[in-house]
């Protein structure tokens, strides 16, 4: 089990809005520490998505956003298009585990 | 552009030992810390430890420590992971990438990424 809860799966048409939650605890995201977003492609490297909760490296589209709340944090994925089909995970520091940096368990967006 | 190439796959038997390279380019390699992530088949991404470049201090996941070793080479920009007493449960692909950012409450990210190497334990 991972440290950091996403659903398994969603799904949504093209042009459409969903979003991806990642749901921590007291000892990781509810302790203040931020969620970075990354997206996998099947069969590629993850590559980094959204930083510091809510922050695009560049060449991310503004299509993605990030948000923080709680112990919580979603990425929000706005106008879908096929592309974005992959699987999303989110990252972020655990300070009841020796200092460690945990990930969310993947979630698989597909469109439609 | 920054690129982080990693060796080729591996095939090894279980109680054996596995030495991937990550070798780097595009950035001063002593000025950003290296991590290694694991993703076993079907599943998701395993943070295992970093190490900094700059000075070899480093930092092991908890459920790796004892018989996982991560070095660099300063004259080739490169970092190294060794995995030792290899289990079938050790079957997955082996990324490197580079951390960034950090502060009190800002955990370090990791861009950008290995293309990665793909690690059997077989019998």
């Amino acid at each position: 089990q991972s440290v950091l809860t996403q659903s398994p799966s969603v799904s949504g048409a093209p042009g459409q809005r969903v979003t991806i939650s990642c749901t921590g605890s007291t000892s990781n995201i509810g302790a203040g520490y931020d969620v970075h977003w990354y997206q996998q492609i099947p069969g590629t490297a993850p590559k980094l998505l959204i930083y510091g909760n809510n922050n695009r490296p560049s060449g991310v589209p503004d299509r993605f956003s990030g948000s923080k709340s709680g112990t919580s944090a979603s990425l929000a994925i706005t106008g879908l298009q096929a592309e974005d089909e992959a699987d999303y995970y989110c990252q972020s520091y655990d300070r009841s585990l020796s200092g460690s940096w945990v990930f969310g368990g993947g979630t698989k967006l597909t469109v439609l | 552009q920054v690129q982080l190439v990693q060796s080729g796959a591996e095939v090894k038997k279980p109680g054996a030992s596995v030495k991937v390279s990550c070798k780097t380019s595009g950035y001063t390699f002593t000025n950003y810390a290296l991590s290694w992530v694991r993703q076993a088949p079907g599943q998701g991404l395993e943070w295992m430890g970093w190490i900094s470049p700059y000075n070899g201090n480093t930092n092991y996941a908890q459920k790796f420590q004892g018989r996982f070793t991560m070095i660099t080479d300063t004259s080739t920009n490169t970092a190294y992971m060794e995995l030792r007493s290899l289990r079938s449960d050790d079957t997955a692909v082996y990324y490197c990438a580079r951390v960034l950012g950090g502060g009190t409450l800002t955990p370090n990210w990791f861009d950008p990424w290995g293309q990665g190497t793909r690690v059997t334990v077989s019998s």
